[in-house]
């Protein structure tokens, strides 16, 4: 059990530029969320996928976001022309179906100047 | 929409006492209850779950549910340093889970 992996742990990106960030969950968990984090707040829900479909994306999510699951392994989060207000710690989490246990991998941190 | 609410603390706390941490959620059909620590800068690490109304023990650490009340506790015996943390409640009904703000825990030596 090698855990949830994320990569980059960190990003540095000019305001306007295209990001994208990749999970990596546990082999045999089914769902994968995405959160987002700011200083002094709980994770946020951006969006969740059960094997390939992704089945829920939080309303707040702007049209700027994207995120994929090919073929319901790894995870792509991609946010087009970048804000300083997306600068937060993106979090990917991955569990078995019904109610397990959700594990975080170390998430990445973006920072938009 | 779904709520969890914690006490954003801080909750100062001497080494060796307990820590009583909070959570209410607005959510009935929630069915799992979830208790993470993170550190700062740190991702959310997974310390407890609980699934049923009662009291599970782990530990230092103790999480009550009551689900009439829309109530989750966690319970932290002998507290040390090494536990001073922002601790939080997450629930999960059929699909999302939602995370408290959670609650920064002090411990002093």
């Amino acid at each position: 059990d090698t855990g949830v992996s994320q990569n980059p742990r960190h990003k540095i990106t000019k305001r306007g530029q295209n990001v994208t960030f990749r999970c990596d969950p546990i082999s045999e968990h089914n769902r994968l969320y995405w959160y987002r984090q700011t200083l002094g707040q709980g994770p946020e829900f951006l969006t969740y996928f059960q094997n390939e479909a992704q089945l829920e994306k939080s309303r707040l999510l702007s049209d700027r976001f994207s995120a994929e699951r090919p073929k319901g392994s790894f995870s792509t989060l991609e946010i087009q022309r970048t804000e300083q207000g997306d600068s937060a710690m993106y979090l990917c989490a991955s569990s078995r179906d019904g109610g397990y246990e959700a594990f975080f991998g170390q998430g990445t941190r973006l920072t938009v100047v | 929409q779904k709520e969890v609410e914690q006490n954003s603390g801080p909750l100062s706390v001497p080494e060796g006492a307990i820590a009583s941490l909070n959570c209410t959620y607005s959510d009935r059909v929630s069915q799992s209850f979830f208790w993470y620590r993170q550190y700062s800068g740190k991702s959310p690490e997974l310390i407890m779950s609980i699934y049923s109304n009662g009291d599970k023990e782990d530990g230092r650490f103790t999480a009550q549910l009551n689900k009439a009340s829309q109530y989750v506790s966690l319970l932290i015996r002998d507290s040390q340093p090494s536990d001073s943390a922002t601790y939080l409640c997450a629930v999960k009904g059929y699909s999302t889970l939602t995370f408290g703000k959670g609650t920064m825990l002090l411990v002093s030596p």
